[in-house]
């Protein structure tokens, strides 16, 4: 398996509190994705990291920010979090675009 | 606007049945198309697709791909219980951006 992990696993939250979701990956792979996962959506791209400080906008980026300072980590913050935010939350690593794709175990996010 | 439409979005079928799923794309500049799998956690992989591989087979599962009237289907025969899942859809658009568009998947259930 690809070393990708995800934290925390589950989160239960408040709305208005911020939270910053982890992804740590040892395979030094350049691109980091996150992505949320909602019942009838599929698979949405919220942000996604091409290196080092280098990040873009998915198609569901409103309300979160990210963050990637280090190869091996990239964040995902929800600035302040409403009930729309719960979700479950996968990050994603590939060595190149297009290449195939590896998912962390994602994380179970419930806004109270 | 690139999108990925898989059909169909559920299907019951009994062990021993041969299933078709169906993934239909619009993607400016294609460059792979990948088929995951994912049962109650990570999605994983099975098969990519680009130019240059373009049919794909692994044991009961194989997969092709039509570019000229864009769509690809994945075959499942002699279907398991352990073939009950989610099967994902995803393209991706030439190097120069990086995403990884999904489709909203198939739940397929095999029936012992």
């Amino acid at each position: 398996d690809a070393g990708i992990t995800q934290s925390p696993r589950h989160k239960v939250t408040e709305t208005g509190t911020p939270v910053t979701l982890r992804c740590h990956q040892t395979e030094n792979h350049r691109y980091m994705y996150w992505y949320r996962q909602d019942p009838g959506h599929g698979l949405r791209l919220i942000h996604y990291s091409y290196g080092v400080k280098d990040t873009d906008k998915g198609e569901v980026s409103d309300g979160y920010s990210v963050s990637r300072s280090k190869t091996e980590d990239f964040l995902l913050t929800l600035e302040s979090a409403t009930s729309s935010q719960t979700s479950v939350y996968f990050c994603a690593i590939s060595a190149g675009g297009g290449e195939e794709a590896f998912f962390g175990q994602g994380t179970r996010l419930t806004v109270v | 606007e690139d999108k990925v439409v898989q059909s169909p979005l559920s299907l019951v079928v009994h062990e021993g049945d041969t299933v078709t799923l169906n993934c239909s794309y619009e993607v400016t500049n294609f460059r792979s198309l990948l088929w995951y799998k994912q049962e109650k956690k990570a999605p994983t992989f099975l098969f990519m697709l680009t130019s240059s591989g373009i049919e794909k087979k692994s044991g009961r599962l194989s997969s092709i791909l039509d570019k000229k009237e864009l769509f690809s289907i994945l075959n499942i025969t002699a279907t398991q219980t352990g073939d009950s899942a989610i099967y994902l859809c995803a393209v991706t658009p030439r190097k120069g951006t990086y995403k990884y568009i999904f489709g909203t998947g198939t739940r397929l259930k095999v029936l012992a």
